[in-house]
């Protein structure tokens, strides 16, 4: 089975422009995670998508949004972005309900750095 | 809201030593998760404690929970080199979110 895979690895990007995010779930996974992972720190919960429609989010500005599609993939996107939004930004994907059980499956991670 | 804290943040140890990281957490969560990140890295799965009193061991690390004193620890038994990374572990809040602690980050000398 493939694990989750985010794209792209690397990004910089300007103060001030826009950013989307992609992350594909692990095969069979309908649930999908964002955590933002500043320097040192440990990952933030963004949000989460189930069914296309999001139940549950972090304490992060609207300038954060998310979609989810049919085939589960998801994307993230960041308005108007900021210095401090530099960080990874880590997508996981679980089985509804096993995400609790079993814990999530984390992908590599896209690496944002807003100059 | 849940609050996890880790200590230490920083562990240097020789190979061959035992040392054990402590995982507390603030309000009641029943559910408490480990993971591995090497740098530049995503995060591994490690254990899943899913009840007070789980004891779960792979290799040289042994997790355990106790929910009545909010605290679980990972435990390493005679550390090698390749354990060094940074390990976090994760309470949950509600059914979907984690929250993470702040990393010990863990260097094992030779």
């Amino acid at each position: 089975e493939t694990g989750v895979t985010q794209s792209p690895t690397h990004l910089i990007k300007t103060r001030g422009q826009q950013v989307t995010l992609r992350c594909s779930s692990q095969s069979g996974h309908n649930t999908v995670s964002w955590y933002q992972q500043a320097l040192g720190q440990g990952p933030q919960f963004i949000f989460q998508y189930y069914r296309e429609e999001e139940n549950g989010r972090g304490n992060f500005p609207p300038r954060f949004s998310g979609l989810q599609f049919p085939n589960y993939s998801s994307e993230l996107n960041v308005n108007a972005l900021e210095l401090d939004d530099s960080a990874l930004y880590l997508c996981a994907s679980s089985l509804e309900g096993q995400g609790a059980v079993r814990g999530y499956t984390f992908g590599s991670g896209t690496r944002l750095t807003v100059v | 809201e849940l609050k996890v804290e880790q200590n230490p943040l920083f562990l240097s140890m020789q190979e061959g030593k035992n040392y054990t990281i402590y995982c507390n957490y603030s309000t009641t969560s029943d559910r408490l998760y480990w993971y591995r990140q090497d740098p530049g890295k995503s995060l591994e799965s490690l254990f899943v404690l899913l009840s007070n009193g789980a004891v779960k061991q792979e290799g040289r690390l042994m997790a355990s929970l106790d929910t009545k004193a909010r605290l679980s620890t990972l435990h390493i038994t005679a550390a090698v080199h390749d354990l060094s990374a940074t390990y976090f572990c994760a309470g949950a809040s509600g059914t979907y979110k984690y929250i993470f602690g702040t990393g010990t980050r863990l260097k094992v000398l030779a």
